[in-house]
């Protein structure tokens, strides 16, 4: 089947634009999962989503970076006012429960210049 | 608070020699535990998980990872490497309570480099 899909693959902006990503997880899975993957940071946790609950947002690095979740199924995760250290890999995943295997989409490169 | 430590950032072998990649853990609660593998502008692939079953756990191509709680580490390992398990590797855990489900923590990654 399907796996997670994200786009744009990549991004190129201008500092100071806002940006949206995209995540269409796997059919059917209830978590949905946003990080970030920098060459200074490495592969940090932003938020997830489960089912209807509140989102948990406790990795996000500044109030620029929301996301939403529509309908269960396709999140958006929007960087306002972006800066250059915001250029990193956005990697998003999905499974079945929040205490399943997690899946991981191709990720979207994003560039600020 | 939960953590995790890949001890070698990079690991070079040669094929058909096994392959030893260390990590440790730290975690207050039972933690869950996994290796994901990258390869180049690719997606994270999960090669393996423990989840308090058998300490011993095989994964996929031909991979395995023991669990030892009194050393608080889950090392990965194959018996033959093979050119295309060159990529980077990544430890990870999971604490074992509510509010840290679904927070994977990452190990900064150990990349593999396989020689003919």
């Amino acid at each position: 089947g399907a796996g997670v899909s994200q786009s744009p693959s990549n991004k190129v902006t201008e500092k100071g634009k806002d940006v949206e990503l995209r995540c269409d997880p796997i059919s059917g899975h209830t978590a949905l999962y946003w990080y970030r993957q920098s060459l200074g940071q490495g592969l940090e946790f932003l938020i997830y989503f489960q089912g209807n609950s509140a989102p948990d947002k406790s990795g996000l690095p500044s109030d620029r970076f929301s996301a939403e979740r529509t309908g269960g199924s396709v999140s958006t995760l929007t960087i306002q006012r972006t800066q250059q250290e915001d250029s990193a890999v956005y990697l998003c995943a999905s499974s079945l429960q929040v205490t399943d295997t997690q899946y991981f989409g191709p990720g979207t490169r994003l560039t600020v210049l | 608070a939960q953590s995790v430590t890949q001890l070698d950032s990079h690991v070079s072998v040669s094929e058909g020699t096994p392959v030893l990649l260390r990590c440790n853990y730290s975690s207050s609660y039972s933690p869950s535990l996994f290796w994901y593998v990258q390869h180049p502008n690719k997606g994270l692939q999960l090669l393996l998980k423990y989840t308090s079953a058998a300490t011993l756990v095989k994964g996929i191509n031909g991979f395995e990872a023991e669990f030892k709680k009194s050393e608080t580490s889950f090392h990965l390992t194959k018996p033959s490497a093979h050119m295309s398990d060159a990529a980077e590797y990544f430890c990870v855990v999971s604490e074992g309570r509510c509010d840290s489900w679904g927070k994977l923590q990452f190990g900064a990654g150990t990349q593999v480099v396989v020689t003919p």
